[in-house]
């Protein structure tokens, strides 16, 4: 099952805030975020694994709910770079490390 | 930047014909995605490879097949083409180590008519 990402948009403007959610409902190993610019490839952000673990972006924090299954995506002091596309990719582990991503999140930061 | 490579870039087909999508990489990456984008639902993994002739399905499988005879490519065909699976098509690819990234190929935009 795909996780479900909340909002599916979200206008901004430059230096604001702003949560992207990540919900799934099957037991999570990792998170993946990746942000993807109009007519271009997804590029990684972050992974956060189960057990606290993470790495990725310096500008960018994430959380991993591991009994709830969730993940947040926190963007502060938005960037016109910020915007683009946001999905959020689940793995469930194990030996074929199958990573299934969400249904995207959709953020336009203005001046 | 990951060596991905995904070929043709653009296709146009006609309903009824087979096609086949080509991903090639050169990081010797164990794991190989296929996922289809299409407005309102992201990214849908159709099939995916976790070493050379070992596949499986992913939640879109549907009138798709894969192949993997080496590990530098992994191969995605539609047996006949439908209107419905016009889309643009991205491979990925993963070494599969606990806190790595998966690496996105520039993507396919094939068009069904």
């Amino acid at each position: 099952q795909q996780p479900v990402q909340s909002p599916q948009a979200v206008i901004l403007r430059e230096g604001e805030d702003a949560v992207i959610n990540c919900s799934s409902s099957k037991a999570l190993y990792s998170v993946h975020w990746y942000r993807q610019k109009h007519g271009e490839a997804p590029v990684f952000l972050m992974i956060l694994l189960k057990g606290g673990e993470q790495k990725g972006h310096d500008k960018i924090s994430a959380s991993f709910n591991e009994k709830k299954q969730q993940s947040s995506l926190y963007l502060t002091a938005s960037q016109l770079s910020y915007s683009g596309t946001y999905f959020c990719g689940t793995g469930m582990g194990g030996a074929t490390n199958k990573l299934i991503f969400g249904t995207g999140t959709l953020l336009a930061v203005q001046p | 930047d990951a060596g991905i490579t995904q070929s043709p870039r653009h296709k146009v087909t006609e309903t009824g014909t087979p096609v086949t999508l080509r991903c090639h990489q050169t990081e010797n990456h164990r794991y190989m995605y296929w996922y289809r984008q299409d407005p309102g639902h992201g990214l849908r993994l159709i099939h995916y490879s976790y070493g050379v002739k070992d596949t499986d399905k992913g939640e879109v499988s549907d009138g798709y097949s894969v192949s993997r005879s080496k590990t530098e490519d992994f191969l995605l065909t539609l047996e006949s083409a439908t209107s419905s699976q016009t889309s643009v098509y991205f491979c990925a690819i993963s070494d599969g180590l606990l806190n790595t990234e998966a690496f996105f190929g520039q993507g396919t935009r094939l068009t069904v008519v």
